[in-house]
């Protein structure tokens, strides 16, 4: 079975510059999640989708960050503007409808600002 | 709010050596708890889990028992190999389907 896609995997941006990328879960999970990994700590959830609804954004910063999944599958995660704070490699995960499911992760974008 | 701490690496030890790396937690409720493993470029994976008190979970040689009186889901596994070598990160969740809250992870380094 085909894991969790990222794309791009790497991003170089100035300050004040946007960005967006892409995750592809895996088939059939209908739970997906943004984690954000600065470097040194563990991974902070940003938003957390069920099927193409936001059940939790409450740690995403609103005022630059925004995500959507159409048809629920896809996502995008984009960041305008960046700030030189949101160095950091974003991760997608998805989970699978069963209780419990295990979230399985993507390679992640590591972005770098500028 | 939930939160995770672990303690701070790197840890460095030599093959066959015993490991602890501790994890204690703040959670209201039941939450299930989890460990992370990172490989050197290679994204996270899930080491083991368990969902409820006195619960062990256990895969690849790595044990954890779930503590509900002491908050603790410490890692351990009796004889380490210079492959374990990665970063090691607690976790806790809520509800069945909720986001994870991680620690800030553990580096370990296995020398030969």
């Amino acid at each position: 079975e085909a894991g969790v896609a990222q794309s791009p995997r790497y991003k170089i941006i100035e300050k004040r510059q946007s960005v967006a990328f892409w995750c592809n879960p895996i088939s059939g999970h209908a739970t997906l999640y943004w984690y954000q990994q600065i470097l040194g700590q563990g991974p902070k959830l940003l938003i957390q989708f069920q099927n193409n609804g936001v059940v939790d954004d409450s740690q995403l910063p609103k005022d630059r960050f925004s995500a959507e999944r159409l048809k629920g599958v896809d996502s995008t995660l984009k960041i305008q503007p960046a700030k030189l704070e949101d160095s950091a490699v974003y991760l997608c995960a998805s989970s699978s409808p069963t209780a419990y499911g295990e979230q399985f992760f993507g390679p992640g974008t590591r972005l770098t600002v500028l | 709010g939930n939160s995770v701490t672990q303690m701070e690496g790197p840890v460095t030890l030599s093959e066959e050596a015993f490991l602890t790396i501790n994890c204690t937690y703040t959670a209201t409720g039941y939450p299930s708890l989890f460990w992370y493993v990172q490989y050197p470029g290679e994204g996270l994976q899930l080491l083991l889990k368990a969902t409820k008190a006195d619960d062990k979970g256990s895969n690849k040689g790595f044990e954890a028992t779930y503590r509900k009186e002491t908050t603790s889901f410490h890692l351990e596994k009796g004889s380490v190999q210079v492959s374990d070598s990665a970063v090691y990160f607690c976790a806790l969740r809520r509800g069945g389907a909720d986001g994870l809250t991680f620690g800030k992870g553990t580096h370990l380094i296995i020398q030969p």
